[in-house]
């Protein structure tokens, strides 16, 4: 079945470092990829996406891209901030016509001053 | 600002309660979700409608109920919980059979069982 494995956390940075969570996926046919950010207390913010290979996501400074041929879609940042600290959840909705959102286990993110 | 709302934010609740969960959305989505999150844990599925109807539901057990009265309310109705059923309850909703369209979430209700 489709799944998604994400790098175990947590993850602790001091601010302005360079970010990188990574993220490999199975799946059927040609999946959608997401990256979802979930801030304490709140609800799950979609931060990009990308739907076909070699598709770019960016959003906030954040990009991640498809790679179709190493099944993967690694998060970057190139500067992280305190306001980053969240969870990141990567996810995929399978090319096999299930709109079934599968998740990663999640990574925590925890930015020092 | 979510653009999927959710009330109450908090509910507590005992064993022998009734209670509902809401879920609104003015997006024009036509799929509307039910998730369930434990502490350090991603969304597990519970249930998706489709068109106001249930087409997925992940062997819930049957004291979680499920109604979706129009194209942009979706309720979770609770009857008889288990402590085990303490989590925090999301509701998203999306483009229906529009794969590429991501699911966007609303802040939850987060539920605890006495």
């Amino acid at each position: 079945g489709d799944s998604v494995t994400q790098m175990e956390g947590p993850v602790t940075l001091s601010e302005e470092a360079f970010l990188t969570i990574n993220c490999t996926y199975t799946a059927t046919g040609y999946p959608s990829l997401f990256w979802y950010v979930q801030y304490p207390g709140e609800g799950l913010q979609l931060l990009l996406k990308a739907t076909k290979a070699d598709d770019k996501g960016s959003n906030k400074g954040f990009e991640a891209t498809y790679r179709k041929e190493t099944t993967s879609f690694h998060l970057e940042k190139g500067s992280v901030q305190v306001s980053d600290s969240a969870v990141y959840f990567c996810a995929l909705i399978s090319g096999g016509g299930s709109e079934k959102l599968v998740f990663g286990k999640g990574t925590k993110l925890t930015v020092n001053p | 600002d979510t653009e999927v709302t959710q009330t109450p934010k908090h509910l507590v609740m005992g064993m022998t309660n009734k209670k509902s969960l809401k879920c609104e959305q003015h997006m024009g989505h036509r799929a509307m979700y039910w998730y369930k999150q434990k502490a350090k844990k991603p969304p597990e599925l519970m249930f998706v409608y489709s068109y106001e109807k249930l087409s997925i539901n992940e062997s819930v057990p049957s004291r979680f109920s499920p109604e979706c009265p129009n194209s942009s309310l979706l309720n979770l109705h609770l009857h008889a919980l288990q402590p085990e059923d303490s989590a925090l309850y999301l509701c998203a909703s999306s483009q229906e059979g529009a794969r590429s369209q991501p699911q966007h979430f609303g802040d939850g209700t987060r539920l605890s069982i006495l």
